[in-house]
């Protein structure tokens, strides 16, 4: 079975420009994360969706950063303009609820994001 | 709000040594998830267990064992005999049930274990 699937694998940009990062979750899963791992922050949640619709996205760090999800199978993650302090792996999960909470994440392999 | 300490920064043992990584969290709610995860040089994030908090059986799979313990708010994990294969990253991590927390996971800062030959 195919897992979760990010684009591309690593992304090296200048400052100022527009990033846009891609995400097909697990088929079947409702439930989608974006995630960024720094040295300094850990791994921290941006946001997450359900069956499509954002619930949370409290981590996401400034209006720079937005998200969408318009059908189940593909999600972006884009920062416009892009600054040196937003370079960190960026990981996308999906899980299916089932109505509980214990449904693991399955990670995506990342996107590691370089702005220079 | 939730959170999960991870002491251990970095763990270095020698091949076929035992190592126990961990875990300590707070949270308010009554029912919550724990979890480990595993993150090797590669850099995936691969799922190793869950938890609920009404299930405090330690659990064993091959060499791993999770160790639960609600009095102490601790979710320890031991390697038996370990292997270099071993080495990576490991994350501890809390979910609580309640609300917008639903699945969203708090990680640890995470444990540098070293398994040299």
């Amino acid at each position: 079975d195919a897992g979760v699937i990010q684009s591309p694998r690593h992304e090296v940009t200048e400052m100022g420009q527009e990033v846009t990062l891609r995400c097909k979750p697990i088929s079947g899963h409702d439930y989608l994360f974006w995630y960024r791992q720094t040295m300094m922050r850990g791994l921290e949640l941006l946001i997450y969706f359900n069956n499509n619709v954002p619930i949370d996205d409290s981590g996401m760090p400034e209006d720079r950063f937005s998200a969408k999800m318009p059908n189940a199978s593909f999600s972006t993650l884009k920062i416009q303009p892009s600054e040196p302090r937003d370079s960190a792996v960026y990981f996308c999960a999906s899980s299916t609820g089932q109505g509980r909470g214990d449904s693991p994440l399955h990670f995506g392999n990342g996107t590691r994001l370089t702005v220079t | 709000a939730q959170k999960v300490t991870q002491a251990q920064t970095e763990i270095s043992v020698v091949e076929k040594e035992d190592v126990t990584l961990d875990c300590v969290y707070e949270t308010r709610d009554t029912t919550y998830y724990l979890f480990w995860y595993k993150q090797p040089p590669s850099g995936e994030l691969v799922f190793l267990i869950r938890r609920n908090s009404f299930d405090e059986q330690n659990e064993i799979s091959g060499r791993y064992s999770w160790n639960f313990q609600k009095s102490t708010s601790s979710f320890n994990f031991t390697i038996t005999a370990s292997q270099v294969v071993d080495s990576a990253v490991y994350f501890c991590a809390l979910s609580e049930e309640g609300g917008t927390s639903y699945g969203k996971l708090t990680f640890g800062q995470g444990t540098i274990l070293t398994v040299h030959p």
